[in-house]
């Protein structure tokens, strides 16, 4: 089955311990990105990757990390978080050729005290 | 800079009446406008893909379509079922997906 795939799903940390987020993806797509989403806000990018080895910032990328060394993987570091952070997270994945629509996955839920 | 805005914010239809969601764009570029849905708590569900104005897309009570300057998402006789956040994005040339705020429909039967 065609998926993308987060983990964890919920996660309670505390402020400034350095904390992962996995998204991986078995579609072979080369587009890759993280969200934010927050009420009233809507979804926010944070990341996105077009390509092994290719990252760039989206809006609201200040405190976030990634990295994108396999084309399946594309993990969201916060090395250290503040309650600012708490939010409802989603990855994504797309091909770079057809109709570019983005498959999501399930959420991560984070809160940081 | 991109930009994407969904009217109106909230929709409360009763089943079988019919009505129009707006997603008005500026984007560098267009490659793609994109619908999606999200229910509470899951990550949102794609819909359609529209690339050119005059473009239309339909699926079962969904039809979308798509000018210059702004998508409509037309919800024909909904269905409590159709309750859910409809999603507006739009994806210019540097890549970048844009979304709109999102319209929260509620059906009620």
């Amino acid at each position: 089955e065609a998926q993308v795939t987060q983990n964890p799903r919920y996660l309670i940390t505390v402020t400034g311990k350095k904390l992962t987020v996995t998204c991986s993806q078995n579609m072979n797509h080369e587009y890759m990105s993280w969200y934010r989403q927050d009420p009233g806000l809507g979804l926010r990018q944070i990341y996105y990757s077009m390509n092994v080895e290719v990252t760039d910032k989206g809006d609201v990328p200040e405190g976030y990390k990634v990295s994108r060394k396999e084309k399946r993987n594309f993990p969201l570091i916060l090395e250290s978080p503040s309650p600012n952070q708490t939010s409802l997270y989603f990855c994504a994945s797309s091909s770079l050729g057809g109709s570019y629509e983005q498959y999501f996955g399930p959420g991560t839920r984070l809160t940081v005290t | 800079e991109d930009q994407v805005t969904q009217s109106p914010e909230a929709l409360r239809l009763q089943e079988g009446e019919s009505s129009s969601l707006n997603c008005s764009y500026t984007v560098s570029g267009l490659r793609g406008l994109f619908w999606y849905r999200q229910d509470p708590g899951k990550g949102p569900e794609f819909l359609f893909t529209l690339y050119s104005a005059g473009e239309e897309k339909e699926k079962e009570r969904l039809k979308a379509t798509l000018t210059k300057k702004e998508s409509f998402l037309h919800i024909t006789a909904p269905k409590p079922e159709d309750s859910a956040t409809y999603l507006c994005a739009v994806q210019g040339s540097w890549g970048k997906l844009q979304f709109g705020a999102g319209t929260q429909v509620v059906v009620t039967p």
